[in-house]
């Protein structure tokens, strides 16, 4: 099936530095959904995005679907102490209204 | 208060045993997941569940098996033919339509001796 690549794996910045997160696929994706896994928690849902160039926004998180549809980010500005954890993109696969195949996260530290 | 429910949180087996891992949704949901996650792995799908009484192998579904019997309820069990079982294991639903979130438990944490 499909395949999300999400880079990178890990990213340790100063809180109130800015943060990103990027998820590539060598093929046209149908739609991407971002997902937040607090450490030693479970995966909550942030977005979904599914037109060619979107970008939406949600306080300081700023998500993007690339114009071809085959690349997407997640920003975060100004980091927070609470931004820590593991931020993954996540693709239908191969059509199907209902398989998730995720890519394998960032994991995001802020150092207060 | 409308959630998943998965218990245990911890499980400890004894290699050979099979084991069962409960998962319940008061969503309505029609569609449910099980997925396992390993360190840097990301989320791996083991088995979903679009309705009741049907099911459909996942990505990773050898030593595994499930059941749909009710439509709130989607047990998974880990059987003695998986050959790494110890993992955190994510149960999840969604309502079925085209690209709807997903709605995940708080997993639970299996370890084999």
């Amino acid at each position: 099936g499909q395949q999300v690549m999400q880079i990178p794996q890990y990213q340790h910045v100063q809180e109130g530095e800015d943060f990103t997160t990027y998820c590539n696929s060598s093929t046209t994706l149908s739609n991407i959904q971002w997902y937040k896994q607090r450490p030693g928690g479970h995966p909550v849902f942030l977005i979904q995005l599914v037109k060619s160039g979107e970008v939406k926004k949600q306080k300081r998180l700023t998500f993007q679907f690339g114009e071809a549809k085959k690349n997407s980010s997640l920003h975060i500005t100004a980091t927070q102490t609470t931004d820590v954890g593991t931020y993954f993109c996540a693709e239908n696969s191969g059509g199907s209204n209902y398989k998730l195949t995720f890519g394998k996260g960032t994991l995001l530290t802020v150092n207060p | 208060d409308g959630g998943i429910t998965q218990s245990p949180k911890y499980l400890f087996r004894k290699e050979g045993q099979n084991v069962t891992l409960s998962c319940e949704q008061n969503l309505n949901h029609d569609a449910m997941y099980w997925y396992r996650q390993d360190p840097g792995q990301g989320l791996r799908l083991i088995y979903y569940s679009q309705i009741v009484n049907d099911f459909q192998k996942g990505d990773i579904a050898e030593g595994y098996s499930v059941s749909r019997e009710k439509k709130e309820s989607f047990p998974l069990t880990v059987t003695s033919a998986q050959k790494n079982p110890t993992a955190f294991y994510l149960c999840a639903s969604s309502k079925g339509d085209f690209g709807n979130e997903q709605f995940f438990g708080p997993g639970t944490r299996l370890t084999v001796l």
